[in-house]
């Protein structure tokens, strides 16, 4: 089965820089890749995904990149604010096949 | 729209307790998935449902784990015996597979077992 590693586990940064989490998935079928932010004592949101025909999706400040020949794929947050401190997870899963595999997390805190 | 529904939301019981769950997924939504978030974790899945059939189940501990979704709506999820282990946060997502197959699931907000 499907298999994904998430680094790093815990993540400081300060108010204004940039964060980066990523992941590498072990199913060279996984096309689709979610994104999925928890904030404390709430449930998991999806925030941002991509398919496996594109390489790069920005959303405001958020992006992510996906190498498929290396089989992993990255979350970007620029200008990072205290309301984006919480738990960001990866997951990977087959489009059209409704298995989602998840990361262990990372707890992204932005110190002001 | 509710959302996905779950209770209890907290649940305090002593081992060798049975507990039981039980979610409300979105209307319309035909893939229903339990979930187990251990601290510091990430959600590891228990068991999938598409409709009233359990299609993915081989990481429910079956000897005290079980699940149904009758009439492929509501689903509960039930404990019994409770051990120490089993403490955790069990979530239910449901989801609707878009036409660019993209699954996005929404999820619940969770039941939080402690188990003493």
């Amino acid at each position: 089965g499907e298999n994904v590693e998430q680094h790093p586990s815990t993540l400081s940064v300060q108010e204004g820089d940039s964060a980066v989490i990523k992941c590498t998935y072990s199913d060279s079928a996984s096309n689709y890749f979610p994104w999925y932010k928890q904030e404390l004592g709430k449930r998991p949101q999806l925030i941002i995904d991509i398919r496996s025909n594109v390489g790069e999706k920005k959303d405001q400040r958020i992006a992510v990149t996906l190498n498929k020949t290396a089989k992993h794929f990255s979350l970007h947050i620029t200008e990072t604010q205290p309301e984006d401190s919480a738990v960001y997870f990866c997951a990977a899963s087959i489009r059209g096949y409704q298995k989602v595999t998840f990361g262990i997390g990372t707890k992204l805190q932005v110190i002001p | 729209e509710a959302g996905v529904v779950q209770s209890p939301r907290y649940k305090i019981i002593e081992k060798k307790q049975p507990v039981a769950f039980w979610c409300n997924p979105i209307s319309g939504h035909n893939t229903l998935y339990w979930y187990r978030q251990n601290l510091g974790q990430g959600p590891e899945l228990l068991i999938r449902y598409e409709n009233e059939e359990a299609v993915d189940d081989s990481q429910l501990p079956k000897d005290r784990f079980s699940a149904e979704r009758l009439k492929g709506v509501d689903s509960t999820l039930k404990i019994q015996p409770a051990e120490l282990g089993d403490s955790a946060v069990y979530l239910c997502a449901s989801s609707l597979q878009l036409n660019s197959g993209a699954n996005v699931l929404t999820f619940g907000a969770g039941s939080r077992l402690t188990v003493l």
